[in-house]
């Protein structure tokens, strides 16, 4: 597509349920990246994607969270047992991951707003 | 470690006014990139602009001008004759060359009030 989608584009869970967020990135771009925005926030970086591989996992805030990319494409990100300050508009944003090169630039998509009760 | 500040949380301007957003940066690293985005009330990230860390020239586009100086690591926003539809949060950004991630301020809410 021409740009990032995300889907659901919302999403409302109960408390303990396990949920499942779809990115998928602008074609051609190799680097995904998962962020979360609480109500009012700024960006929390959560995970990133080369390819099909994560470098950086820092940003992923417990062990319920977990992102797989697949085919270099489409990213999931996987919640379990939800908990309610998980609820926050998550984004996902993609880019050439051309690290050395000065034009390299993310691109974001629409957001899933999550919200558990 | 590499940090971006955005130390104004909300600004409310009424429209025509200009107003300057601040970023001001942190990075030890010399060569890098600095971005700013808008987040409209509809809630997608739009990409404004990028700047290289070797290319001090501001940029003019439209209404919108920008000045970086690596003196006071600062790349800031101006909006001139601000309207509306300028309401949003704007984020700025840093990214180190040869890596991915980009760091985040905290953004800037900018209130347009007719």
């Amino acid at each position: 597509g021409a740009g990032v989608s995300q889907s659901p584009s919302n999403k409302v869970t109960e408390k303990g349920k396990d949920v499942e967020l779809r990115c998928d990135p602008i074609s051609g771009h190799t680097a995904l990246y998962w962020y979360r925005q609480s109500l009012g926030q700024g960006l929390e970086f959560l995970i990133y994607f080369q390819g099909n591989s994560a470098p950086d996992k820092s940003g992923l805030p417990s062990d319920r969270f977990s992102a797989e990319r697949t085919g270099g494409s489409v990213s999931t990100l996987t919640i379990q047992r939800t908990q309610q300050e998980d609820s926050a508009v998550y984004l996902c944003a993609s880019s050439f991951g051309l690290a050395a090169s000065s034009t390299d630039t993310q691109y974001f998509g629409p957001g899933t707003r999550l919200t558990v009760l | 470690a590499q940090k971006v500040t955005q130390a104004q949380t909300e600004i409310s301007v009424v429209e025509k006014e200009d107003v300057t957003l601040d970023c001001v940066y942190e990075t030890r690293d010399t060569t890098y990139y600095l971005f700013w985005y808008k987040q409209p009330p509809s809630g997608e990230l739009v990409f404004l602009i990028r700047r290289n860390s070797f290319d001090e020239q501001n940029e003019i586009s439209g209404r919108y001008s920008w000045n970086f100086q690596k003196s006071t690591s600062s790349f800031n926003f101006t909006i001139t004759a601000s309207q509306v539809v300028d309401s949003a949060v704007y984020f700025c950004a840093l990214r180190l060359y040869n890596f991915n991630k980009f760091y985040f301020g905290s953004g800037t809410k900018l209130n347009v009030k007719p």
